[in-house]
C-alpha cells in the first residue's frame, strides 16, 4: 500500500531562514505528488504539484520541491521563509486506483517567528 | 464564484443526535471526496463519489453515510453521533477525466460530540 512520511512535526524558524520540509513516499511507480498548505482557518490549498517532466517543481509563494525518485523524496523548499509561511504543510501522493484520492502524511506544523 | 462550501464550519453536538455535514461544489465536479483528519494525524479517506448516484466507502471505516443525488452535493450523515466521532472532517472535490488531477478542499467541519 502508498504511504506518506513527513518527519518534521513541528518546525519554528525565524524570518529570513531557509527551509526544508522532508517528504518520502513508498510506492516506486509512477507517481503524482503534491504540497498542500493549511494556514490558520482557512481552506486546504495546493501549494505545488509533480506529474510528470522537470523533476524541480516551482509553486506559489516562493516555494519549490524536489523529485528526486531514487530516494522517494519529495521535498519542499522554500529559501528565506516570512512570518505569512506559519501554516500546516501536507505532502500527498495519489493514489494508483480510479478514485483518485490522495493520500497525505502527517503535516508539518511550521510556525516563523518574526 | 466557483468553490466549495461546507457547513457548519464547526458543531459541538450530544451523544446520540442525528447530524448531517453539507458539502456543495461550483465547479461541476464529478469526483467528491470525504476525509477525516484527527488532531496531527494525516487524512484519511472515509467516503468517495464518482458522480450522481455513485458512493464508495474509503480507507478508513467510519459509521457515517454519504449520498450523491446531485453533481454539485455531497452530504455527509452520523444517524447517532459519539464522541468517538469527534474529528474534523474535510470535503473535496476534482474534475473529470485523467487521474492527474487536483483536488480542492473546502474549509472543514470541526465536528466535537460530547
Amino acid at each position: 500500500a502508498q504511504s506518506v512520511s513527513q518527519h518534521n512535526h513541528h518546525v519554528i524558524l525565524s524570518e529570513a531562514a531557509s527551509l526544508e520540509l522532508g517528504c518520502n513516499y513508498s510506492y516506486g511507480g509512477t507517481v503524482n505528488l503534491f504540497w498542500y498548505v493549511q494556514y490558520p482557518g482557512q481552506h486546504l490549498q495546493l501549494l505545488l504539484k509533480y506529474f510528470s517532466g522537470d523533476p524541480l517543481v516551482k509553486g506559489i509563494k516562493g516555494f519549490e520541491a524536489e523529485f528526486i525518485k531514487s530516494k522517494f523524496s519529495f521535498n519542499l523548499r522554500k529559501p528565506s521563509v516570512q512570518w505569512s509561511d506559519t501554516a500546516e504543510y501536507f505532502c500527498a501522493v495519489n493514489s494508483l486506483d480510479a478514485t483518485n484520492k490522495l493520500i497525505f502524511g502527517t503535516g508539518t506544523l511550521l510556525a516563523v517567528q518574526p | 464564484e466557483a468553490d466549495i462550501y461546507q457547513t457548519p464550519r464547526y458543531l459541538v453536538i450530544g451523544t446520540g443526535k442525528k447530524i448531517t455535514l453539507e458539502c456543495s461544489q461550483t465547479m461541476g465536479h464529478d469526483k467528491m471526496y470525504w476525509y477525516q483528519q484527527d488532531p496531527g494525524m494525516e487524512l484519511h479517506l472515509i467516503h468517495y463519489s464518482y458522480g450522481v448516484n455513485s458512493t464508495e466507502k474509503g480507507d478508513l471505516s467510519s459509521e457515517s453515510t454519504v449520498s450523491r443525488i446531485r453533481t454539485e452535493h455531497f452530504p455527509l450523515t452520523l444517524e447517532s453521533a459519539r464522541p468517538s466521532h469527534t474529528s474534523q472532517y474535510l470535503c473535496a472535490s476534482s474534475s473529470p477525466g485523467t487521474l492527474n488531477n487536483e483536488q480542492f478542499f473546502g474549509p472543514g467541519t470541526r465536528l466535537t460530540v460530547l
